[in-house]
């Protein structure tokens, strides 16, 4: 079966600390991959998305997450996190014949201000 | 313009109660699906209507679960004789289009559940 791998479940930083997710996902042959956030209080939203082109994907609030296909890993990244950065942070991916995303467990971070 | 809607936004009930849980998709979107989040567990896949052709119910965890869309627009998920492990976060999403990978899923705010 399809599945999404999230290795952190819960992080803790402190202001300016630089962030990496790990995100693995299972599919084979082209695959779409989404990072959401869900912040406290608020609906799951869009972060960015790849599905084609350039492997490293720019999205709001300056995060990006790099597409390695030889890994099946879709990381997100920030250099230097705010206060304001701590949320849920959702992977999903689709394909592999499948139009119905499917999520990783989802990662918990604080930032300490 | 208006994003995802659904109703209520809190809902509990007792153990064998049937609920009625509403979206409102964004207008114009043909996709609509249906999760649910349970504590640490992620999202969990429900059900997906893909504009005009039958409904992937293959998420539904049992028959007490059912869901419908009305004209292409409002879905309702109705769980029938409740049971206290049906307790969660239910989210609605839409998305615009039908037969893509990518599209961009717009979430509802949820319904929590709890079942006494």
């Amino acid at each position: 079966a399809q599945s999404v791998s999230q290795h952190n479940h819960h992080v803790i930083l402190s202001e300016a600390a630089s962030l990496e997710l790990g995100c693995n996902y299972s599919y084979g042959g082209t695959v779409n991959l989404f990072w959401y956030v869900q912040y406290p209080g608020q609906h799951l939203q869009l972060l960015l998305k790849y599905f084609s082109g350039d492997p490293l994907v720019k999205g709001i609030k300056g995060f990006e997450a790099e597409f390695i296909k030889s890994k099946f890993s879709f990381n997100l990244r920030k250099p230097s996190v705010q206060w304001s950065d701590t949320a849920e942070y959702f992977c999903a991916a689709s394909g592999g014949g499948s139009y119905i995303p499917t999520f990783g467990r989802g990662t918990s971070l604080i930032v300490h201000p | 313009g208006a994003g995802v809607s659904q109703s209520p936004s809190n809902k509990v009930t007792e153990k064998g109660k049937d609920v009625e849980l509403r979206c409102d998709p964004i207008s114009g979107h043909t996709a609509l699906y249906w999760y649910r989040q349970s504590l640490g567990q992620g999202l969990e896949f429900l059900i997906y209507f893909q504009g005009n052709s039958a409904p992937d119910k293959s998420g539904l965890p049992s028959d007490r679960f059912s869901a419908e869309r009305t004209g292409g627009s409002v879905s309702t998920l109705t769980i029938q004789r409740t049971q206290q492990e049906d307790s969660a976060v239910y989210l609605c999403a839409s998305s615009l289009l039908t037969g893509v990978t990518y599209n961009e899923q717009f979430f509802g705010p949820g319904t929590r559940l709890t079942v006494l």
